[in-house]
């Protein structure tokens, strides 16, 4: 299970660091993902995290201004969002990938199976 | 706009079979097995439906199947029923800077 918190109404130019505590399986196994969902549009994915976090990736949209980190130990995943821009407005869901790499070699399905419900991210000035 | 294109809609009745398109390039969908579908109903959380082209995910009915031909894959819908109702999303591993990319998105209606 995911659950995402951190959601909130921000101001252009503003950060915000989302959050998603995980249970019920081995989250050091696992890469992570996000992906937001605009209002009215479709599936976008944000950002992904290897297993062990030595590999991070990133859209063209948000690289330079969001950056994805894990606590495996406490079982959570982070987005921290920079230079918020009223195309972030959004609902953020976390999301498991069935496997733990993300390239490097590695065969990585990029498939994701275990999805929180969601966070919302709010521009506004 | 998104790099793979689904149609916006598509329709069936219950029992009819339906066929949902995902159309990239030979950076994405023609370069690796790294294709899935989802399942996305109104305040829901997205659910994997298949993987690596034509895997189904644990509990997912046969009647759920996926396929790739080039820069296209598709995922097959046969026997349908009322609960299929909602939007599928293909998505990709990409060759690009992204990673992974999804589709626009297909909403079907079960009429």
């Amino acid at each position: 299970q995911l659950v995402e918190s951190g959601g909130d109404l921000v101001e252009p130019g503003r950060s915000l660091t989302l959050s998603c505590a995980a249970s019920t399986f081995t989250f050091v196994a696992y890469a992570m993902h996000w992906v937001r969902q605009r209002p009215g549009e479709g599936l976008q994915w944000v950002a992904g995290i290897s297993w062990g976090g030595d590999t991070v990736v990133y859209a063209d949209s948000v690289r330079g201004r969001f950056s994805i980190s894990r606590d495996n130990d406490k079982r959570f995943l982070f987005l921290e969002m920079n230079s918020l821009r009223p195309e972030d407005a959004a609902l953020y869901y976390c999301a498991k990938d069935i496997g733990g790499a993300l390239g490097g070699g590695v065969y990585t399905p990029l498939a994701l199976d275990v999805w929180g419900q969601g966070t919302t991210v709010t521009i506004s000035s | 706009q998104s790099a793979l294109t689904q149609p916006a809609s598509v329709s069936g009745s219950p029992g009819q079979s339906i066929t949902i398109s995902c159309t990239g390039t030979s950076s994405d969908v023609g370069a690796s097995r790294s294709v899935s579908w989802y399942q996305h109903s109104p305040g829901k959380a997205p659910k994997l439906i298949i993987y690596d082209v034509n895997n189904r995910l644990s509990g997912v009915p046969s009647r759920f199947s996926g396929s790739k031909s080039g820069n296209t894959a598709s995922l097959t819908i046969s026997g349908l029923q009322t609960e299929d109702e909602g939007d599928y999303y293909c998505s990709s591993f990409t060759t690009t800077n992204t990673l992974l990319q999804f589709g626009g998105g297909t909403k079907l209606t079960v009429l």
